[in-house]
């Protein structure tokens, strides 16, 4: 079975401070994909990143920049110079191929982060 | 935008009633997947349609049931609810063409408040 724990429920920082959020996952397949959510107070989820297994290169999108290594099944997520609009609760998410109904990604959730930037 | 769309945007109905949540898929995605958000269990899958077909079932209760139809949209119907059925459900879709093209993009949500 697979299993997504982010340990962290709450964290709040001052804007302007770095931020990490940690994920770290358990499955036995050697195929699989990770994923970042953001999920504003507003309700939406929003796609953050996708990484499958294979790709272990570091990821830097604008502030965002996330750190997958495969040694410690962790998918760490880094907000730099943090602003208020990224108060939200994140989500990582796994997925693997699930032959029970002929194929199917489903995504398994970790409880999620909630992350409060103070002005 | 993700380009899934849900109605309504929130629900608000009695115990013992039953009610239907529709969802329309981004522009050729052919599979639409169901996700209830509630504060005790977080996000769990429900079920996932694939052209038309039931794909894949998850943490779906008997009472629920969803289908797809031939223009892709998709209706999750919930029956003789109760108050735990209280929650945020979400629909997402993805192309699920081939595996490196599936990403799951997600509706608004449809808030669901039983009384």
């Amino acid at each position: 079975a697979q299993k997504v724990t982010q340990a962290q429920t709450e964290i709040s920082v001052v804007e302007k401070e770095d931020v990490t959020l940690d994920c770290v996952y358990e499955t036995r397949d050697t195929t699989y994909y990770l994923f970042w959510y953001k999920q504003p107070p507003s309700g939406e989820l929003v796609f953050l990143i996708r990484r499958n297994s294979f790709d272990e290169q570091n990821e830097i999108s604008g502030r965002y920049s996330w750190n997958f290594q495969k040694s410690t099944s962790s998918f760490n997520f880094t907000i730099t110079a943090s602003q208020v609009v990224d108060s939200a609760v994140y989500f990582c998410a796994l997925s693997v191929l699930s032959y029970s109904g002929a194929g199917s990604y489903q995504l398994t959730f970790g409880k999620g982060t909630k992350l409060s930037v103070i002005p | 935008d993700s380009g899934v769309t849900q109605t309504p945007k929130h629900l608000i109905t009695a115990t013992g009633q039953r009610v239907t949540l529709r969802c329309s898929p981004r522009s050729g995605d052919l599979s639409v997947y169901w996700y209830q958000q509630s504060l005790d269990q977080g996000l769990q899958f429900l079920i996932q349609y694939y052209n038309g077909e039931e794909r894949a079932k998850g943490n779906i209760l008997e009472r629920f049931s969803a289908q797809q139809f031939p223009d892709l949209h998709s209706e999750l119907n919930l029956s003789s609810l109760e108050l735990g059925d209280s929650a945020l459900y979400f629909c997402a879709s993805s192309p699920q063409v081939e595996a490196h093209q599936d990403t799951q993009y997600f509706g608004p949500g449809t808030r669901l408040t039983v009384l």
